[in-house]
């Protein structure tokens, strides 16, 4: 099965801005919208968003999220150290009837 | 609060059998869909079966057809998977999910080894 395109690392200074991209085509990422998912070493993941920009509570509003076509992105504003992980995202794909995810993001808060 | 809890990994060998399950709280279990995700060693995610919240359909990765399967038991609020013919690359981390990703356990880990 097909994955999801994600660039495999980014780098920012602390207190700035990142964003994580995830493309994928019309039958997953614009079909019904990305996951994204942050996962500390040693620990299983978390949601951070889905159906594109669907907040969990609890999720700090320095995150966000959104979609154009089919490609989706993760922003997170005022990098702390705490936002150093892997990030993910997934969808859903109406043809192959199944989760497809990107190879994740390691983001490093320098 | 919703709490996932796996359990039933553990070492194997090539060509062996394991029966994962995964008991769900504070969540309507029936009806939701659920998914298996696994993580192997230093990798990343891959989703590996999913069920519709009737169980009348399962979803599997085309590497795990034909030798795992999913189930569930809504009256125990639990899921489970059956996994047959075990590969030394089906050594990971197993996640129970539940619908959109929303919900977490802390995994059970697979070994498949000799």
């Amino acid at each position: 099965q097909a994955g999801l395109t994600q660039p495999p690392s980014v780098s920012k200074d602390l207190r700035q801005t990142a964003t994580l991209t995830c493309t994928g085509n019309s039958n997953n990422v614009g079909y019904q919208g990305a996951v994204w998912l942050q996962q500390h070493p040693g620990h299983p993941p978390k949601l951070l968003f889905y159906r594109d920009t669907n907040r969990p509570s609890g999720i700090s509003e320095r995150l966000s999220a959104s979609r154009s076509g089919n490609t989706a992105s993760l922003t997170i504003t005022g990098l702390q150290p705490e936002d150093e992980a892997d990030y993910y995202c997934s969808a859903w794909d109406a043809i192959l009837r199944a989760w497809v995810f990107g190879g994740g993001t390691r983001l490093t808060v320098l | 609060e919703v709490q996932v809890v796996e359990s039933g990994g553990g070492l194997v060998q090539p060509g062996g059998s394991l029966r994962l399950s995964c008991k769900v709280s504070g969540f309507t279990f029936s009806n939701a869909w659920m998914s298996w995700v696994r993580q192997a060693p230093g990798k990343g995610l891959e989703w590996v079966a999913t069920i519709k919240g009737d169980g009348s359909e399962t979803y599997y990765v085309d590497s795990v057809k034909g030798r795992f399967t999913i189930s569930r038991d809504d009256a125990k609020n639990s899921l489970y998977l059956q996994m047959n013919s075990l590969r030394a690359e089906d050594t990971a981390m197993y996640y129970c999910v539940t619908e959109t990703m929303t919900n977490w356990g802390q995994g059970t880990l697979v070994a498949v080894s000799s």
